[in-house]
């Protein structure tokens, strides 16, 4: 059974900072992994799509990495602003599978 | 339309009520999926349609708990006997692909926010 665990649980961070955050998966047969972006009270915003057979996606100041054999991703956010203040979510989808499983997320809060 | 429309997007029920909860996935996508959201926490899988034909209902918490997706377009969610448990997020999400297809994610709607007092 596929677990998805994303540490830390909250990051409070000055602005300016580079920071990352991390996602770590069981089963690492995968069709791909999410990262999702959520604001309070709002649905989930897809930030980054990386493939199985891919190593990393970027996007703006986001850069997702995928180790599939170690069972590993992280989110890097670079140079941090206030806007970024918001839950990360990190969602993979087990190959043979159809749903995302999801992780429980990081708060992160940065700071002015 | 541009994206995943859901309706309402708050809504307070009493203990005992039924509620309908609704989504409309971007035309054209073949798959849907609702996921749970309790506070604090990841969204859950609840329920999976390809099309008008539910696929997964595995996650559906009791058989209060019914989708449907008529049309293979806009899908309802229904809770019966609504119970404070039952109080979540609930998020719609819409994707092109058939479950083989590996490359796509998933589009998500902005939820709706269920209280039951």
């Amino acid at each position: 059974k596929q677990e998805v665990t994303q540490i830390p649980a909250a990051l409070s961070v000055p602005e300016g900072e580079n920071l990352v955050l991390n996602c770590s998966f069981t089963d690492s047969a995968i069709y791909n992994l999410q990262w999702f972006r959520q604001d309070p009270g709002k649905g989930l915003t897809s930030l980054l799509l990386i493939q199985s057979s891919q190593r990393e996606q970027t996007s703006g100041r986001l850069n997702a990495s995928l180790d599939k054999s170690s069972g590993r991703s992280t989110l890097y956010i670079a140079a941090s602003q206030p806007g970024d203040s918001a839950t990360y979510l990190c969602a993979v989808r087990t190959s043979g599978t159809y749903k995302y499983i999801f992780g429980t997320g990081t708060r992160l809060k940065v700071l002015a | 339309g541009a994206g995943v429309s859901q309706s309402p997007r708050y809504k307070v029920a009493k203990r005992g009520q039924d509620v309908a909860l609704r989504c409309d996935p971007i035309s054209g996508h073949v798959s849907l999926f609702w996921y749970q959201q309790a506070l604090g926490q990841g969204p859950e899988f609840l329920t999976y349609f390809q099309n008008e034909a539910q696929l997964d209902k595995s996650g559906l918490p009791s058989d209060r708990f019914f989708a449907e997706r008529p049309e293979g377009s806009v899908s309802t969610l229904k809770i019966q006997r609504t119970q404070q448990e039952d109080s979540a997020v609930y998020l719609c999400a819409s994707s092109l692909s058939p479950p083989r297809a590996e490359n796509y994610g998933y589009t998500f709607g902005s939820g709706t926010r269920l209280t039951v007092v």
